[in-house]
């Protein structure tokens, strides 16, 4: 079975930029997650959708940050524009109904904003 | 008052070792407990769940809820370079949102 798929791995840019992720969830996985994961720090959930609709994003910053997930399946995050505390990793993870306790990492992106 | 309180450590144990590691929560709702395993630059992946109170034993791992104390505990027998990880605690709060502790930094050393 193929894992959480993320690209790009690694992404430098400077502050005021703009910079989108992508994500593969695992096939038939309904739930896919955004996670921010500061150095030293816990993963930190962004937002939640559910097939195509968004089940919890009360700690995404919605006047930088946006995500959508088309079809259902793939889902991208979109940080327009960077600050310097945005530096972390975003971790996607994927989970099937029912299963939130057990949810499927990706690697993430680390992104370093300068 | 955070939802899931974890000692950052770092740890730096000697193979061999039995390790303990500890979480506290707010919430007495919660009744889903989570460990996951994070190496470096990996994404988590789940060690083990426990579902309310109570031990659940995993070869050298076991999970231990205290719900009287609100305190959960993972601990690793006969320590193995290859544990060498982050650890984080989590709580399932309603049917799908985890929330992490801040997770625990293991170093066994050979």
């Amino acid at each position: 079975e193929a894992g959480v798929a993320q690209s790009p791995r690694y992404k430098i840019i400077e502050k005021r930029q703009s910079v989108a992720f992508w994500c593969n969830p695992i096939s038939g996985h309904a739930t896919l997650y955004w996670y921010q994961q500061i150095l030293g720090q816990g993963p930190k959930l962004l937002i939640q959708f559910q097939n195509n609709g968004v089940v919890d994003d009360s700690q995404l910053p919605k006047d930088r940050f946006s995500a959508e997930r088309l079809k259902g399946v793939d889902s991208t995050l979109k940080i327009q524009p960077a600050k310097l505390e945005d530096s972390a990793v975003y971790l996607c993870a994927s989970s099937s109904p029912g299963q939130g306790y057990e949810q499927y990492f990706g690697p993430g992106t680390r992104l370093t904003v300068t | 008052q955070k939802e899931v309180e974890q000692d950052p450590g770092p740890l730096s144990v000697p193979e061999g070792a039995i390790v303990s590691l500890n979480c506290t929560y707010s919430n007495s709702a919660f009744q889903y407990f989570m460990w996951y395993r994070q190496y470096s630059r990996k994404g988590p992946e789940l060690l083990m769940y426990t579902y309310s109170s109570g031990n659940k034993e995993d070869g050298r791992f076991t999970a231990q809820v205290d719900k009287s104390s609100k305190y959960i505990s993972l601990f690793i027998r006969d320590s193995q370079p290859s544990d060498s990880a982050t650890y984080l605690c989590a709580i399932l709060r309603g049917a799908q949102k985890l929330v992490f502790g801040q997770g625990t930094r293991l170093t066994i050393n050979p």
